[in-house]
């Protein structure tokens, strides 16, 4: 099973600052198609998970371009620009790459 | 409105059996790959199965196979979960989900 090792398990953010989340994969996310399948949601308190990147640096639909996606095959970085109290909640990497699809393990975003 | 509604979760003994189902509204349901994701109580996100959109194919995680059915209805753009044989460890919020379109969730408890 591919492996997503994400950093840090949480991180304290002032308002208006920035904020980074590391995701690690155990194998390329690479496909024969030239698509990196990694992704990144947000689930909110008491909420489901939202998509905030897909394919490792595309912004979905409705998403603020405070959010980016940026990355290598293995390597991926999910950045907050200006981080507002609406950021809070854990984000997760997920990679759609090969079965078993997997998540990593989250990491939570608190507002100082 | 793009919507996911899941229904059938309850309070369920060890050894029993319970189906889920996902109602899709708002978009072409027979042009996506579904799947469940689940989430463990103060847990992280954990892939459960997948449907390829015409039913053709289906995946699990490894502590699943055998117990657990993954269905499709495309004419009435509904998603099923058939779980048996059910397990504490199965105890969980299930989601029905795209890669971008989450349900609510539906809690499933497992216990005597």
């Amino acid at each position: 099973d591919i492996v997503l090792t994400q950093a840090p398990l949480s991180v304290s953010v002032t308002p208006g600052e920035s904020a980074s989340i590391s995701c690690r994969s155990s194998k390329s996310l690479l496909s024969s198609k030239g698509i990196t399948s990694l992704y990144w949601y947000l689930q909110k308190p008491g909420k489901s998970p939202q998509l905030l990147i897909y394919r490792m640096s595309n912004l979905a639909s409705g998403v603020p371009d405070r959010f980016s996606g940026s990355g290598s095959e293995t390597d991926f970085t999910l950045k907050i620009s200006k981080v507002e109290t609406e950021d809070v909640g854990v984000y997760y990497c997920a990679q759609f790459l090969e079965y078993p699809f997997t998540f990593g393990s989250g990491t939570k975003l608190e507002i100082k | 409105e793009v919507q996911l509604v899941e229904s059938g979760g309850g309070l369920v003994q060890p050894g029993r059996s319970l189906k889920l189902s996902c109602a899709a509204s708002g978009f072409t349901f027979s042009d996506y790959n579904m799947a469940w994701v689940r989430q463990a109580p103060k847990k992280g996100l954990e892939w459960v199965a997948t449907i390829i959109y015409d039913g053709s194919r289906t995946y699990y995680r490894d502590s699943v196979k055998g117990r657990f059915t993954i269905s499709r209805d495309n004419a009435k753009s509904t998603l099923y979960l058939q779980m048996d044989s059910l397990r504490s460890e199965d105890t969980a919020t299930y989601y029905c989900a795209t890669s971008s379109i989450w349900g609510q969730g539906t809690l499933v408890t497992v216990s005597s």
